[in-house]
Formats: structure tokens, sequence, C-alpha cells
């Protein structure tokens, strides 16, 4: 069976720091990953996805990739107290439905 | 654009009720899907579309049965509802190997 973990947490960060959020998988075959945000009662929305090996970018938002180890992470830059939410991963073996972690719970303390 | 649209928003039921989750999609997916998500268990999935005409048991279908009316709607039914079905359900679409995108959720209370 085809699983995904992360720590639950609640991983607590001061205002400004990095977050750094951490996810395993167990498929070798999985292609793609996402990372989702779920604020309190809303739905999950995608923050970023990354493909291949590496870092990726966007604003203060880094996904990292390892296939080779089957992790990947998200790095959060100058923590804000609105990024206080729980962060989903997803992962993508191909012709299956996405397999979401039960996420981590993330708390930016002002 | 709406995006992906469920309705109710609210239910309660009584146990042994049954009702009907609506989904519709206006952003062409191909592919569909219900999850529910209770506390500490993150996103089950329930059911899902791979295309139109096609639906297949996700990890928790127990209790549950799926429509997909056409490439835009896909419901969701609980014949006889039972309180272990309280739950927030999402509805989600997707295309190709591109990211899910998720409806603003159904949450279900059964007494």
């Amino acid at each position: 069976q085809k699983e995904v973990e992360q720590n639950s947490g609640p991983l607590s960060v001061p205002e400004g720091a990095i977050a750094s959020l951490n996810c395993t998988y167990s498929d070798r075959g999985s292609q793609s990953f996402f990372w989702y945000r779920q604020y309190s009662g809303k739905s999950p929305e995608l923050i970023m996805f990354i493909y291949s090996n590496g870092d990726k970018e966007d604003g203060r938002f880094t996904a990292q990739l390892n296939k080779a180890s089957q992790y990947v992470s998200l790095l959060i830059r100058d923590s804000q107290p609105s990024d206080s939410a729980t962060y989903l991963c997803a992962v993508d073996s191909g012709n299956t439905p996405l397999v979401f972690g039960k996420g981590t719970r993330l708390s930016v303390i002002a | 654009n709406a995006g992906v649209t469920q309705t109710p928003k609210f239910q309660v039921l009584k146990t042994g009720q049954s009702m009907t989750l609506q989904c519709a999609q206006d952003m062409n997916h191909n592919s569909m899907y219900w999850y529910r998500q209770d506390p500490g268990m993150g996103l089950r999935l329930i059911y899902y579309s791979a295309s139109e005409g096609t639906t297949d048991k996700g990890e928790v279908p127990n209790g549950y049965n799926v429509s997909r009316l056409n490439k835009r709607e896909f419901s969701l039914r609980l014949e006889s509802a039972a309180p272990s079905q309280t739950s927030v359900y999402f509805c989600a679409g997707r295309q190709g190997g591109r990211e899910l995108f998720f409806g603003e959720g159904s949450r279900l209370t059964v007494l």
C-alpha cells in the first residue's frame, strides 16, 4: 500500500523564522509531489508542486525533492502568523489518485 | 469561473435518513473525487471517477454510492446515514497529472 508520512506536529516557530515541513513516501515510482495548505474550516489549496529532484522556489516557499531518499520538504522563509495552518503533502504515482499524508499543523508565534 | 461547487454546505441528518451531496465543476476536469476528512485522520478517499462513465472505490467506500452524471457532475449518496458518517466531505477535480482543485466542503452531522 502506498503511504505518505508526515509529522502531525504541531510545529511551532517564531515569526520571521524558517519553518521546515517534511514528508516521506513509500512508492519509489512516484512522479509528482504537491504541497497543500489548509486553514481551519477551509478546503485545501495548492501551494506548490515539484516533479524533479532539487529545489523549486516560489516567493517565500521552497519545495525540495530527493527521490533517492523518497523525501520531499517544504520550507517557509520569514514565517508569518498567517502561515499558521495544516500543510498536506500529496504524492502522485501515476494512473492512481493522489495519496495524501495526514498533514502537519504549523503554528507561527508572533 | 465557479471552480468546484458543492451543495449543500451544511446538513444535519437523523440516523437512517438518506441524502445526496452534489458536486459540479466548470474546469473541464476529467477526474473527480470525493474525500472525507475527520480530525486526526487526514483526507480519505471515498470514491473517484477517472473519466466520465467510470467510478472506482477508494479507501473508505462502505455506506456510500456515487454517480458520475456527466463530465461536470459527480454526486455522493448516503443511503442510510450512520453517526460514523459525520464528517466534512470534499469534492475535488483534476485534469491529467495536474493538481487537485477542491470544493469548499460539506459539513455533515448524523444524529
